[in-house]
């Protein structure tokens, strides 16, 4: 099983619809989570961390379901400017390594 | 701010040469990765290093690789000799540790490898 696992996708929807992406990793000593989004030939850039509590940023919803072993990013009232892909981050406690997914590509359309 | 800085932004060059590339992490940052992205493969992490001093290399794929850090503000990835299977992006990214949030990190623009 590997560390980090995504659904590819795509996942292609309309404007303004609602989308949920999961991310499922494997080590329960995992600490720090995080999604990042990546647009197509550039670098990655950070979009959000996820807390225990779950946290809010705008139209961006994370959510950490420790006992399950996942972690959720939900996007509401999509934008033509969602379209990328969604990776999921995830530290090691103790050991600051961090292993990313490979990648939930979204496509929004108008 | 200036963020992550890699040089050069693409490279193409022939097999069995010598390939540096460079990284200038952000200023007052203690970790710093290297990183080689391919669409079969993804994200993988190479080497990270933790105030200049390599602590996990256990991604660098062989010893074609080598990676330094000889001062906070610099950073070199290292292959020799160069083969076409080394074509990929490779990323550097800094982060500064969070007592409660881990290590965000912050990604350089990239450097684009060919090898033919």
């Amino acid at each position: 099983r590997k560390e980090v696992e995504q659904d590819p996708g795509p996942f292609n929807v309309p404007e303004g619809a609602t989308v949920a992406f999961n991310c499922t990793y494997s080590n329960s000593a995992s600490q720090s989570f995080f999604w990042y989004r990546q647009d197509c030939r550039k670098e990655p850039k950070l979009l959000m961390s996820v807390y225990s509590s779950g946290n809010e940023d705008g139209r961006f919803t994370a959510q950490l379901n420790r006992a399950s072993q996942y972690i959720s990013l939900l996007i509401r009232d999509s934008k033509l400017s969602d379209s990328a892909t969604y990776l999921c981050a995830v530290e090691k406690g103790g050991y600051q390594k961090v292993t990313f997914g490979t990648g939930t590509k979204l496509q929004v359309i108008p | 701010d200036a963020g992550v800085i890699q040089s050069p932004r693409h490279e193409v060059t022939e097999m069995g040469q010598e390939v540096t590339l460079r990284c200038k992490p952000i200023s007052g940052h203690d970790y710093l990765f290297w990183y080689r992205q391919t669409m079969m493969r993804g994200l993988e992490l190479l080497i990270y290093f933790n105030n200049n001093v390599p602590i996990d290399d256990s991604g660098m794929p062989e010893d074609r690789f080598s990676a330094k850090m000889p001062n906070a503000s610099f950073s070199t990835l290292k292959i020799q000799p160069s083969e076409p299977r080394d074509s990929a992006v490779y990323f550097c990214a800094s982060s500064l540790w969070i007592l409660t949030g881990g290590l965000p990190q912050h990604f350089g623009d990239g450097t684009r490898l060919s090898i033919l």
